[in-house]
């Protein structure tokens, strides 16, 4: 069956620019969540959406860092005027319940670079 | 805060060789624990988990039991294959508020099986 997807696989933005991450989560999951995996670490959460509702964005970095998912499914991660620090792979994993222990998917990822 | 310690790599051994590759946590609550797999090119995905103390969590040979006096849960496999070369983190989860169980990751080991 169709895991998580993401889209694109890699994307070289300009220090300025603004980006737009894409990810389809498993149809039907409720619960979607969004991370940031720098170079030779583990991935840091970013922000937590239960359904359409984001109900912790507390890891986004800055202001310029904004997530939807405005239909419950698709999710979409935005950075506004992209610096070098934003250089990384952004992750998206979703899960069937919400529950104590619910296995999280996750997606292949994004890798960003900013230049 | 929560926060995930574990051996640091890479670790390199022969096949059928015996791994253990340690991991212990802190955490402000009771969190269920999970090793996470990234093989060459692949997303991460679950290997095993275990949610409450003195559970073992076990998968393809892999084992990791849920330690609450020692607040670890090591990773240890009998006897090695070359397909076990990979990236592993050691993760845990925790309410933080409503249904968000996000997973705070270790910074990951890279472990190298060679024949």
């Amino acid at each position: 069956g169709a895991g998580v997807s993401q889209s694109p696989r890699y994307k070289v933005a300009k220090r300025g620019q603004d980006v737009a991450l894409r990810c389809d989560p498993i149809s039907g999951h409720v619960s979607l969540f969004w991370y940031q995996q720098a170079l030779g670490q583990g991935p840091e959460f970013l922000t937590y959406f239960q359904n359409e509702a984001q109900l912790d964005k507390s890891g986004l970095p800055s202001d310029r860092f904004f997530a939807e998912r405005p239909e419950g499914s698709v999710s979409t991660l935005k950075i506004q005027r992209t610096q070098q620090e934003d250089s990384a792979v952004y992750l998206c994993a979703s899960s069937l319940t919400s529950g104590r222990g619910a296995e999280q998917f996750f997606g292949p990822g994004t890798r960003l670079t900013v230049l | 805060g929560n926060s995930v310690t574990q051996m640091e790599g890479p670790v390199t051994l022969s096949e059928e060789a015996f791994l253990t590759i340690n991991c212990t946590y802190t955490a402000t609550g009771y969190p269920s624990l999970f090793w996470y797999v990234q093989y060459p090119g692949e997303g991460l995905q679950l290997l095993l988990k275990a949610t409450k103390a003195d559970d073992k969590g076990s998968n393809k040979g892999f084992e990791a039991t849920y330690r609450k006096e020692t607040t670890s849960f090591h990773l240890e496999k009998g006897s090695v294959q070359v397909s076990d070369s990979a990236v592993y983190f050691c993760a845990l989860s925790l309410n933080s508020g409503g249904s968000n169980y996000k997973l705070t990751f270790g910074k990951g080991t890279l472990l190298t099986v060679n024949p």
